[in-house]
């Protein structure tokens, strides 16, 4: 069946290190591809996106590509700093297509903690 | 425009006890959702719905119940709590199948 696998964490690292979340899925189709990130007592937000192969979604440094031939969906950034400290989310959408609602399913989330 | 907002931010109950979540939005959009969040398991769907009067279940939907009377309103209800039921309690919106906007969050605790 459809599922994701998300880095498990927690991640540490120093300010203006490099960050790389790895992110698989299993589809049966082509599902849509989002990064959600959570802020210490916060709900979600939309951190980027892809919909097709070979997009690539970016927002505030980060960047990820939909990579069909591996199905993964990589989160990385150059120069992490403090305020990127929260809990990311991959998550596929699985599914969707006429009329069906199909299925945003999460990883289990990754903590990252940035030091100065 | 507030955006998705959840009512209350903190409850505490006692096994047996029933409650009612409620979750507005002011983006009038179709697509509302609930999930829960539970300590390394991601967020997992409890119901959802497609528009005003329409509800399906999710993933996880046995002993919670939801009504949608109006677009801009998602009640999630709990009849008899459990300890299981414990959790932080989100509620999202979009238009369509898109982005999921998503409210601060209901921290519910059963005892």
């Amino acid at each position: 069946g459809d599922s994701v696998t998300q880095m498990e964490g927690p991640v540490t690292l120093s300010e203006e290190a490099f960050l790389t979340i790895n992110c698989t899925y299993t589809a049966t189709g082509y599902p849509s591809l989002f990064w959600y990130v959570q802020y210490p007592g916060e709900g979600l937000q939309l951190l980027l996106k892809a919909t097709k192969a070979d997009d690539k979604g970016s927002n505030k440094g980060f960047e990820a590509t939909y990579r069909k031939e591996t199905t993964s969906f990589h989160l990385e950034k150059g120069s992490v700093q403090v305020s990127d400290s929260a809990v990311y989310f991959c998550a596929p959408h699985f599914g969707a297509g006429g009329t069906s609602y199909g299925k945003l399913t999460f990883g289990q989330g990754t903590i990252l903690t940035v030091h100065p | 425009n507030a955006g998705v907002t959840q009512t209350p931010k903190f409850r505490v109950l006692k096994t047996g006890q029933s409650m009612t979540l409620l979750c507005a939005q002011d983006m009038n959009h179709e697509y509302m959702y609930w999930y829960r969040q539970d300590p390394g398991m991601g967020l997992r769907l409890i119901h959802y719905s497609v528009g005003e009067g329409t509800t399906a279940k999710g993933e996880v939907p046995d002993g919670y119940n939801v009504s949608r009377l109006k677009k801009q309103n998602f009640l999630l209800g709990l009849e008899s709590a459990a300890p299981s039921q414990t959790s932080v309690y989100f509620c999202a919106s979009s238009r369509g199948r898109d982005t999921q906007y998503f409210g601060p969050g209901t921290r519910l605790t059963v005892l």
